[in-house]
């Protein structure tokens, strides 16, 4: 059956230390997204991608990098230079960007300790 | 710069009655909007949208309606069932825009 898996569900990083976060997708979507949970906030867009080899910073892209080499594999490394990384992260897919309904990932929870 | 809001983090109602979650938006180029629905450790799932060119979209116990001219829309649940009781999130796009909410906890009481 097809969906957006997230690995891992829950991660403990000491500061300074680098963290790549997965999302994979089986759904043939052209799109996939990143956003960042904060209590009391809304899901805020880390990057985006509309299509293989191309990806877009979102509103809070400072501090992490993705890739897109494949279709279904969106990573998402959350790096060092990340000042506050410690947060629930959701993966998304969409038909094509610009498609509001969004299929979303179970997250993954990053601790920094 | 919020520029859609949730102004109630949560609310309380009976089983069986009306749930109305609102939001509220500022940018007017947004022309679609969207509901979303989230349990405890799981992604958010899609619950029903709306385009501008509406003013009301049903599905079920479900309707959204939207009043451009005030920039709010409301999600209306009825009867609402426990099984609701989750963080509904409202969201606004235009193109490849899409603004999240910052929710409202909903908990339905039996």
């Amino acid at each position: 059956d097809g969906g957006i898996t997230q690995s891992p569900k829950y991660l403990f990083r000491k500061e300074g230390q680098n963290v790549t976060l997965s999302c994979e997708q089986n759904l043939n979507h052209d799109a996939m997204y990143w956003y960042r949970q904060d209590p009391g906030q809304g899901l805020r867009l880390i990057y985006y991608s509309q299509i293989v080899n191309d990806f877009q910073k979102g509103d809070i892209a400072e501090g992490y990098s993705v890739s897109r080499e494949k279709k279904e594999s969106f990573p998402l490394t959350v790096t060092s230079a990340q000042k506050n990384p410690t947060a629930f992260y959701l993966c998304a897919s969409s038909i094509w960007s610009g498609e509001g309904e969004l299929f979303f990932g179970e997250g993954s929870r990053l601790t920094v300790l | 710069d919020q520029q859609v809001k949730q102004n109630s983090p949560s609310l309380s109602v009976q089983e069986g009655r009306i749930s109305i979650l609102n939001c509220d938006y500022t940018n007017s180029m947004f022309d679609y909007f969207l509901w979303y629905k989230k349990y405890p450790a799981e992604g958010p799932t899609f619950l029903i949208s709306i385009s501008s060119i509406k003013d009301k979209n049903e599905d079920g116990r479900f309707t959204v309606f939207l009043n451009k001219s005030a920039k709010h829309l409301s999600l209306h649940i009825v009867p609402s069932q426990p099984g609701d009781s989750a963080v509904y999130f409202c969201a606004a796009g235009y193109g490849n825009k899409l603004v999240f909410g910052a929710g409202t906890i909903l908990r339905v009481k039996s």
